[in-house]
């Protein structure tokens, strides 16, 4: 079975700080995705990365940027985190035929 | 522009009561459509893809089917543990790496 997995469930942070939001997937896959999801507003993409040290931004880049230093692992960095970036942040993987999502983290910012 | 909606928003079902969601989609050219399923506070677990035309897949007490424009997702004898929100999306040829266009859902509950 596919694995992906992020580093918290929950955390809360307050406005100004830097976040890391970390993702692993344990399949080799090269494509890993970070989008984040809101009530009313659905999915939607932030980066995502098609190699090592490759990405490329999606719909709403503003406000974040991305590591990805290593094949499994892809980083969500919130360099000024502010509340309007309270959300769930869901990590996905691309595997042959779809993308496996990891169970998400609920960050708050205060 | 390449678009997914989904309908009904929100259906709420008696156990045992079939019913089916309706995901429409615009793209240039279908690569390929998904349907996952996301219960409250987790990440969207994957139930199917459908690739051309007239395609089927079954799972349990669920059916999804493809046409040219839109997919449906048949709930047969649904049972209360079938609640949760279902989510179409779908990959359009030429679409960067993969990137999938969500849906916002529909949200199913099933009383018993």
């Amino acid at each position: 079975d596919v694995k992906v997995t992020q580093s918290s469930r929950y955390l809360v942070k307050r406005t100004g700080e830097k976040v890391f939001l970390e993702c692993v997937q344990d399949m080799d896959h090269e494509n890993m995705f970070w989008y984040r999801q809101d009530p009313g507003l659905g999915l939607r993409l932030i980066y995502f990365s098609y190699d090592v040290k490759m990405k490329e931004k999606g719909d709403i880049p503003e406000g974040y940027s991305v590591s990805r230093e290593k094949k499994e692992r892809f980083s969500l960095i919130l360099e000024s985190a502010s509340t309007n970036q309270t959300s769930m942040y869901l990590c996905a993987s691309r595997g042959t035929d779809t993308q496996y999502f990891g169970p998400g983290t609920r960050l708050t910012v205060l | 522009e390449d678009q997914v909606t989904q309908s009904p928003e929100a259906l709420r079902l008696q156990e045992g009561e079939s019913s089916s969601l309706n995901c429409s989609y615009t793209v240039s050219g279908l690569r390929g459509l998904f349907w996952y399923r996301q219960d409250p506070g987790k990440g969207p677990e994957f139930l199917f893809t459908l690739y051309s035309a007239g395609e089927e897949k079954e799972k349990e007490r669920l059916k999804a089917t493809l046409t040219k424009k839109e997919s449906f997702l048949h709930i047969t004898a649904p049972k209360p543990e079938d609640s949760a929100t279902y989510l179409c999306a779908v990959q359009a040829i030429g679409g960067s790496q993969g990137n999938l266009i969500f849906g916002k859902g529909t949200k199913l509950s099933v009383k018993p």
